[in-house]
């Protein structure tokens, strides 16, 4: 089946950094989804980009479908951007996940 | 605003007990699904269903069970919880054909 890598696992950040997460899937995919998980654990819907490029505030997204990744960009991070990311991708109504990408932003 | 609602945020069970988890969705969509997370596993996918009484085994369905007798409502059966089901259960939504998917609340489930 289709693989998800996410990278960095982990990663600190000052607060005020910019940052960028990466995703690599291993196979054609319907659709991608950046995904954030607060702190009590539900799932917080970012960017739904099977292609192209969004922006939402701080945050956009990139997807190549072509080459098979996605970017989320954090700029001007804050600590409420702590958690965990996760990109997630549609094959045949299945959707999986990645890994996920740790943030602590510190202040 | 799509709503998926978990019908328990926390819910604490004794070993052997049949364990029921209730999801419901306001958008009707053909798809739902039921996750699991575990520290280190990440999400995994216990089972989904893209219709009414229809279902297809995750990665993972070993001791659990599922119903979905209305578009709306995708329930999470654990047949004889045991302690290592102890996880965070997590219900999804989505359009058939792979659309946005959104997310419940979680539960947190704790098996004594």
């Amino acid at each position: 089946g289709i693989q998800v890598e996410q990278s960095p696992p982990d990663l600190i950040l000052q607060e005020g950094a910019n940052s960028t997460l990466r995703c690599n899937f291993s196979d054609s995919v319907n659709n991608l989804q950046w995904f954030h998980q607060n702190p009590w654990g539900q799932l917080i819907n970012l960017f739904y980009i099977p292609s192209g490029t969004k922006q939402n505030g701080r945050l956009s997204a990139t997807t190549v479908a072509t080459e098979r990744y996605s970017l989320l960009y954090i700029s001007s991070s804050q600590t409420t951007d702590s958690g965990v990311y996760f990109c997630a991708v549609f094959s045949y109504d299945k959707v999986i996940f990645g890994p996920g990408t740790s943030l602590s932003v510190i202040p | 605003d799509v709503k998926v609602t978990q019908s328990s945020r926390y819910l604490v069970k004794r070993t052997g007990e049949k364990v029921f988890l209730e999801c419901v969705q306001d958008m009707d969509h053909e798809n739902m699904f039921w996750y699991r997370q575990d520290p280190g596993l990440g999400l995994r996918l216990i089972y989904f269903s893209y219709d009414v009484k229809m279902k297809e085994k995750g990665d993972i369905p070993e001791g659990y069970s599922v119903s979905r007798e209305k578009k709306e409502r995708f329930s999470l059966i654990l047949e004889s919880a045991s302690t290592n089901q102890t996880s965070m259960y997590l219900c999804a939504s989505s359009f058939f054909g792979g659309t946005e998917a959104f997310f419940g609340q979680g539960t947190r489930l704790t098996v004594v």
